[in-house]
């Protein structure tokens, strides 16, 4: 079984959609969990970091992580064509490794 | 805003040489990781590196690599005998401290001929 598991897409959705995107983990013991998101060729831009369980805010992007179910989520409210990138989602148990999900590819339709 | 920054942006090497790829991480970060991503696949994680000495490494990381802070400023990644499965995009990243997120640069192109 992979650490983390993620939907490769492709997602289209149309501007301005609410966007859902997820993750799964398999180890009990990650407690940091990210949201980076790549265009291509250019390197992971840090998008959310939750710590542990719980819900965070930052403009049009939500992080969720529920631990009992070992699930991550990532929204994206009034998705903007400029969305359109590679969404990775990584978790880690410390601070000396982290693990990536394949990442979902997204394109947001004009 | 701070950032990790490496060089080179692309690099071709020939089979069987060494390679030297270079980052200089955020100033005041603490702990350093070089990734690898083969075209198309995930980020797969190599190394880490805090306090001078390798934290963890994968089992991707086999003796034909090695980590060097030489300075109070570079990271280096060394690869001895390139392969031509060593043909990926490079990231290092950087942490400033326990709690705190990886921020990463933007890579190397690493193609072997």
């Amino acid at each position: 079984q992979k650490e983390v598991e993620q939907d490769p897409g492709p997602l289209s959705v149309p501007e301005g959609a609410i966007v859902s995107l997820n993750c799964t983990y398999s180890n009990s013991a990650f407690q940091y969990f990210m949201w980076y998101r790549q265009y291509s060729r250019k390197g992971p831009e840090l998008l959310m970091y939750t710590y542990s369980s719980g819900n965070k805010e930052d403009g049009r992007f939500t992080a969720q992580v529920d631990k009992s179910s070992k699930y991550i989520s990532l929204f994206i409210r009034d998705s903007q064509p400029s969305d359109s990138a590679t969404y990775l989602c990584a978790s880690a148990s410390g601070t000396y490794k982290y693990i990536f999900g394949t990442g979902t590819r997204l394109k947001v339709l004009a | 805003e701070p950032e990790v920054t490496q060089t080179p942006s692309h690099q071709v090497t020939q089979m069987g040489q060494e390679v030297i790829l270079r980052c200089v991480p955020i100033s005041n970060h603490l702990y350093f990781y070089w990734y690898r991503q083969i075209l198309g696949q995930k980020v797969e994680f190599l190394v880490s590196f805090y306090n001078n000495e390798i934290s963890e490494k994968s089992e991707i990381f086999d003796d034909q690599f090695s980590v060097e802070r030489p300075d109070g400023s570079n990271f280096t990644l060394k690869i001895r005998s390139t392969k031509l499965e060593d043909s990926a995009m490079y990231f290092c990243a950087s942490l400033g401290g326990i709690g705190q997120p990886q921020h990463f640069g933007d890579g190397t192109r690493l193609s072997i001929l």
